[in-house]
Formats: structure tokens, sequence, C-alpha cells
């Protein structure tokens, strides 16, 4: 049964960047086409997808956080990364990893992660 | 991008009785790519439906989606215990991939 296990370093400051990584368990990250995914949820909003990565390298990332994300994989270590740079409290949410299916260019998503509450506070 | 309207915000039902969850989309979504999730407090979503009405791996068939274009509708036919939850729905068609804001379905 494939897992995924989100940890990271928190709470985060405003200005600064949250990092989260995401460990892959019950399978390889190099296995099949699939997307590996960031998604998140802040507190009574709705899901939000934030990136996706192959593990060949290649990525997508949503426009409207383009300019602030970066997601990396390393397949040693079957994990993939976020960084999300010059945070608010805006960011405040729920951050899930999740292993995305590609129909055409966008995933849906089969397995996730139980999820880690990231809070933006100074 | 694609805007999801969930419809109702809440549901309150009985076990037993049928659920019925209305999402719409601002656009067509081509291609039916539309996906449905289950969230319980403190879980992370399940995969309920992909392709508008496909079954994904182990979803009971009380669980059944349909409809196409802007319209489209997740059924609950006989709702069990575990089933009282929040539902949404995802397009995967245009990016970026949206999801819709979740109908509570809370027990009667």
């Amino acid at each position: 049964q494939l897992q995924l296990q989100e940890s990271g370093s928190w709470p985060v400051k405003p200005s600064q960047t949250l990092s989260l990584t995401c460990t892959v368990s019950g399978g390889s990250i190099t296995s099949g086409g699939y997307s590996w995914n960031w998604i998140r949820q802040p507190p009574g909003k709705a899901l939000e997808w934030i990136a996706y990565i192959y593990h060949s390298g290649s990525t997508y990332y949503n426009p409207s956080l383009k300019s602030r994300v970066t997601i990396s994989v390393d397949r040693s270590k079957n994990q993939f990364s976020l960084k999300l740079t010059s945070v608010t409290a805006a960011d405040t949410a729920v951050y899930y990893c999740a292993r995305g299916r590609v129909v055409i260019a966008i995933p849906f998503f089969d397995y996730w992660g139980q999820g880690t509450l990231v809070t933006v506070s100074s | 991008e694609i805007v999801l309207t969930q419809s109702p915000g809440t549901l309150s039902l009985s076990p037993g009785e049928r659920a019925t969850l209305s999402c719409r989309a601002s656009q067509s979504v081509t291609s039916s790519f539309l996906a449905w999730y289950q969230q319980k407090p403190g879980q992370a979503p399940r995969l309920l439906i992909y392709g508008a009405s496909s079954r994904a791996t182990g979803i009971p068939d009380r669980f059944s989606g349909s409809g196409s274009g802007t319209d489209f509708t997740l059924t609950i036919s006989r709702l069990e215990p575990e089933d009282f939850a929040v539902y949404y729905c995802q397009q995967y068609d245009i990016s970026p991939g949206t999801f819709g804001q979740g109908t509570k379905v809370e027990i009667k």
C-alpha cells in the first residue's frame, strides 16, 4: 500500500521560506507515469493545487503561485519537496502531498498524505 | 480558471437515505475530466470517482457519478454511517486544476 508522509520545519514567520518534504513508502517514486503533487487547504477554504513533479524532474506549477514555488525530487530517498518563498498569513494552510494521475496535463489524486498544518505567524 | 460551485453547502440526511450532490462548472469540462473526493475530519481526502463516473479502486457501488459539460452529480444510493463527511469535486481539464468548496453531508 502506497503511503505518503509530509514533514518540514514550522512555524514559519512572514517573509520567510516554507519548506516541506514528502516521503513516499510502499512504492517507488520512479515507477509508472505518476506525478507527485503538493496541494493545500487554508482553514475553512477549498483545496488548492500548488505544483507537481515527475521523477524525471519535469515540473508544472499553478500560475497563481509559480513565482514563489519550487518543487524538487530526490529519487535516491524516494522523496519530493516544496519550497514556498516570501510567505504571508494567507499561506497558512494544511499542506498535503499526493500522487497524481495525469490524463493530459492536469492530475487527479489517488493517494494522499495525512497533511500537515503550517502556520505563518510572527 | 474554471470555478466549481457545489450545492447544497450542507445536506442533512438519515442513514439509509439517498444523497444527491451537485457540482456546477463555470465553463464546460471537456472529456468529463471531473473527480470526486470524500474527506472526514482530520483525514486526507479520498478519491471516490474520476472521469465523472468511474469508481476508484475499493469504492463501494453505492457511490456513483454522472454528468457532463457543466453539470455533474455524485449520488450515494443509501447512506451508511461512515459516509457522513465532506465531499469535493475537482476538474482536471483546464489548468490549473480546481476544486469546489465542498458539500457537507451530516446526520439529520
